[in-house]
């Protein structure tokens, strides 16, 4: 699976939209982009996914460059309870049906009163 | 029901013990999946599961011995640990065979080995 590389952390002010980047320049064509999040003390949580097209769903929006290098996870308004360690994961879809997630060191969201 | 529940929460033990970590599941899931989480640092794989079969062993330690009873339930069983072997230990589960499919993750037993 391929690599992916996120700033250390990050600030947002709540109510405003936060942007987390995540850069994954030797993606392959059928890897997917996966986002999870996790609360501290608690297991993470899957947000979003997406191959080629931009994808939004009820926690956030996810953006693809159209050369597939990189994405960018939007929480449109941040509130505290976003605070949270973020992944991004790109991974191709296991032949043997099952799932081999490797974690990088994710992004460190801040929301700010 | 999308909800994976791990017993106990918090779990100290000494390095003479054994003890067992329990991880269930009842979203009909066939993938089940153990990692290890060191503080600050992003969880890593250990076990996976495919309809209850051992299917990916990440050149875990003997003294972690997981074990699949039903396709509902994940256990890890744990003997002669050592104080390094304290972390979070996460259980998740997902369909088997969906390309697409996510791992829903329990919310951890957070273990102390003295």
């Amino acid at each position: 699976d391929a690599k992916t590389t996120q700033p250390p952390s990050m600030d947002c002010a709540e109510g405003r939209a936060a942007n987390l980047p995540c850069n994954h320049s030797t993606i392959s064509g059928n890897e997917y982009v996966y986002w999870y999040r996790q609360i501290h003390s608690q297991g993470p949580q899957y947000i979003i996914h997406g191959l080629k097209n931009n994808e939004t769903n009820e926690m956030a929006s996810l953006i693809i460059t159209e050369d597939r290098k990189s994405s960018t996870l939007i929480l449109p308004h941040a509130t505290l309870r976003d605070t949270a360690v973020y992944y991004c994961i790109v991974r191709f879809p296991h032949s043997g049906g099952y799932q081999k997630v490797t974690f990088g060191t994710g992004t460190k969201l801040q929301v700010i009163p | 029901d999308t909800e994976v529940t791990q017993t106990p929460k918090h779990l100290v033990m000494g390095m003479t013990n054994k003890k067992s970590l329990k991880c269930e599941q009842h979203m009909g899931h066939r993938a089940m999946y153990w990692y290890k989480q060191k503080a600050k640092k992003p969880p890593e794989l250990m076990f996976v599961y495919s309809y209850e079969k051992l299917s990916i062993n990440e050149s875990v330690p003997s003294r972690f011995s997981p074990e699949c009873p039903n396709s509902s339930l994940l256990n890890l069983h744990l003997h002669a640990l050592q104080p390094e072997d304290s972390a979070l230990y996460l259980c998740a589960s997902s369909q088997v065979g969906q390309t697409q499919e996510t791992q829903y993750f329990g919310p951890g037993t957070r273990l102390l080995v003295l």
